[in-house]
């Protein structure tokens, strides 16, 4: 089945720097990759994500990269704030032999992102 | 908030004993994923319903099973708890059966076992 890698364990950055994590992923078939924020305590919020037919996508100062030959995705935060301080999931989700997709996400282990005012 | 509800918010109960927990994914998602978070398995999917219909199981223990009613609520029961089934237990919700689609999670059912 799938497997995602994802780097760093911790990041700890100050206000204003730019934060990178990084996820690889096992199966070629996986098409969608999102990303999720989990603040302590709470449930994973979806914050971006990017389909398989697309190399790069941004929202404000959160943006995700995709390559597919190289079987790996990252994210981007730039100007990070001290509510960005939580744990970042990401995720792949990959078809059925069918071709269709369960839906079903594998996730990395997460990503402790601290921000230092 | 995601749209997504789950009921118990917390839910404290003794090896052995059986327990249901309870999503409603949000309005017009006909399909139900659930997860189980814990810190040394990290977030696992266990199981997805699709408009009523069970469309993929993940390292779900036999112990466990879930279903989806007509009116889409989605219910996971597990019994025989064990010590190691303390966890996060949470529900997303998508528009379709497909993966390529937003999964929304809800506020999750938080389970101890004693």
């Amino acid at each position: 089945g799938e497997n995602v890698e994802q780097h760093p364990s911790t990041l700890s950055v100050q206000e204003g720097d730019s934060a990178v994590i990084k996820c690889t992923y096992s199966d070629s078939a996986s098409n969608y990759f999102p990303w999720y924020k989990q603040e302590l305590g709470k449930r994973p919020q979806l914050i971006i994500d990017i389909r398989s037919n697309v190399g790069e996508k941004k929202d404000q100062r959160i943006a995700v990269t995709l390559n597919k030959t190289a079987k790996h995705f990252s994210l981007h935060i730039t100007e990070t704030q001290p509510e960005d301080s939580a744990v970042y999931f990401c995720a792949a989700s990959t078809p059925n032999a069918g071709g269709t997709s369960y839906g079903k996400l594998t996730f990395g282990q997460g990503t402790i992102l601290t921000v230092h005012p | 908030d995601s749209g997504v509800t789950q009921t118990p918010k917390h839910l404290i109960t003794a090896t052995g004993q059986r327990v249901t927990l309870r999503c409603s994914p949000r309005s017009g998602d006909l399909s139900v994923y659930w997860y189980q978070q814990s810190l040394d398995q990290g977030l696992q999917f266990l199981i997805q319903y699709y408009n009523g219909e069970e469309r993929a199981k993940g390292n779900i223990l036999e112990r466990f099973s879930a279903q989806q009613f007509p009116d889409l609520h989605s219910e996971l029961n597990l019994s025989s708890l064990e010590l190691g089934d303390s966890a996060l237990y949470f529900c997303a919700s998508s528009v379709s059966a497909s993966g390529s689609y937003e999964q929304y999670f809800g506020p999750g059912t938080r389970l101890t076992v004693t």
